[in-house]
Order: C-alpha cells, then structure tokens, then sequence
C-alpha cells in the first residue's frame, strides 16, 4: 500500500528535550511538508521540501529542524527552543510543486510536553 | 499574502438536511482550491479540487464550484448523514506552489 507513515503515533517531551518525529512516503513524491495544528488554528506550515538536500522554513520554523537526505524521509526535529510544542503534527507530500498538486497527510503524531 | 476564511462552527445539523459550508479566499493570481476532510484523530484526506474558474469539484455527494467573481469556494451537500461528522477545511495553492493554505477548519455534526 502506498502512504505517508507518521511515527509515533503519540509522544511525551519533558522540557528542555529535543524529539524527533518521523515521516515516510512510498509515494515516489519530490516535495514534503511539515504542518502543525492547534485547537480552532487550522493548519500551520513548519517547513517544506521541493526536492532532496533542500527544504524551505514555513511560517512558524523558529524552534523546528528538518532534513531531507531521502525522497522518502523527511523528520522533524522539535528542539528545546520551541516555547509551546504540544500540538498536533501532520506530515503531506505531493508529487510536485504545481498549483494543481494536491497534498497527502499521514496519520498524524500528537505531541504533549509533561 | 495569501489566506482562508471559512465559516466557523460548529455546525450543527440533523441527518439528510442540506449542507453549506462557506469559504473565501485571497490570493493573487489563479491558486487552485481543495476541500480537505478530517475525522477525529486522523490526518486529512483530499476530498475534492477544482483548478480553474467555474469548475466544480465533486465527491461522496459533496460539491463546491470556484467562482473567481466572488473569490469563493463553497462546499455543499444535499443531505448529510451522521458519518459526514467531521472537520472540514478549505485551502489554496496559488501559482507559485509553494505549499498549501488552510483555513481553520469547520466542524460539523450531524444528529440522527
């Protein structure tokens, strides 16, 4: 079956932890997003990648880290900079970057800080 | 810059009444437009697009038409069932393809 795989489905961070959240696709896609959703805020955009060893910084990067060594993987790095981290996080990718394209999500990992 | 607006909910509503679920948007150019569907605890799933002016998407029974006079992009059904229950959101992809933007979603509830 061909998907985006999210890892873990949930996750507990103590403050001052870095985490890392995995995201996969077998989809054979160039470009990856990163999203972040709050309750009544809709949909965020952390960060995105166009194609491989190279990503873009979204709308609310600051705390965030990605990289993109493999079309397939494209992890984001929660650091200890971010000042609210508990969110919802979406992983999309989508076969390219024109306007037509839509995007596929995983399943999602939830994020809580304890 | 680009943005959303839609509704905002929650809707409430008994099973086969009509749907509407406004949006409108902003954004220079042609973006192209998606109804995007989420169920409690899940990612989002595509539900339908349209990519020009007057097209109109459909899918599962739902429908919305993109009308450039009113920059808007509204999603309809004739007659929801309780298993619609979800949240909804509007979005664009405008020319430059960057990446695409949500509005903040409206929740819907159908009653039996």
């Amino acid at each position: 079956d061909g998907g985006i795989t999210q890892s873990p489905k949930y996750l507990f961070r103590k403050e001052g932890q870095n985490v890392t959240l995995s995201c996969e696709q077998n989809l054979n896609h160039d470009a990856m997003y990163w999203y972040r959703q709050d309750p009544g805020q809709g949909l965020r955009l952390i960060y995105y990648s166009q194609i491989v060893n190279d990503f873009q910084k979204g709308d609310i990067a600051e705390g965030y880290s990605v990289s993109r060594e493999k079309k397939e993987s494209f992890p984001l790095t929660v650091t200890s900079a971010q000042k609210n981290p508990t969110a919802f996080y979406l992983c999309a990718s989508s076969i390219g970057q024109a306007r037509n394209t839509e995007a596929f999500f995983g399943q999602g990992t939830r994020l809580t800080v304890v | 810059g680009n943005s959303v607006t839609q509704m905002e909910g929650p809707v409430t509503l008994s099973e086969e009444a009509f749907l509407t679920i406004n949006c409108t948007y902003t954004a220079t150019g042609y973006p192209s437009l998606f109804w995007y569907v989420q169920y409690p605890g899940e990612g989002l799933q595509l539900l339908l697009k349209a990519t020009k002016a007057d097209d109109k998407g459909s899918n599962k029974g739902f429908e919305a038409t993109y009308r450039k006079e009113t920059t808007s992009f509204h999603l309809e059904k004739g007659s929801v069932q309780v298993s619609d229950s979800a949240v909804y959101f509007c979005a664009l992809k405008d020319q430059a393809g960057t990446a695409l933007i949500f509005g903040k979603g409206t929740t819907l509830s159908v009653s039996s």
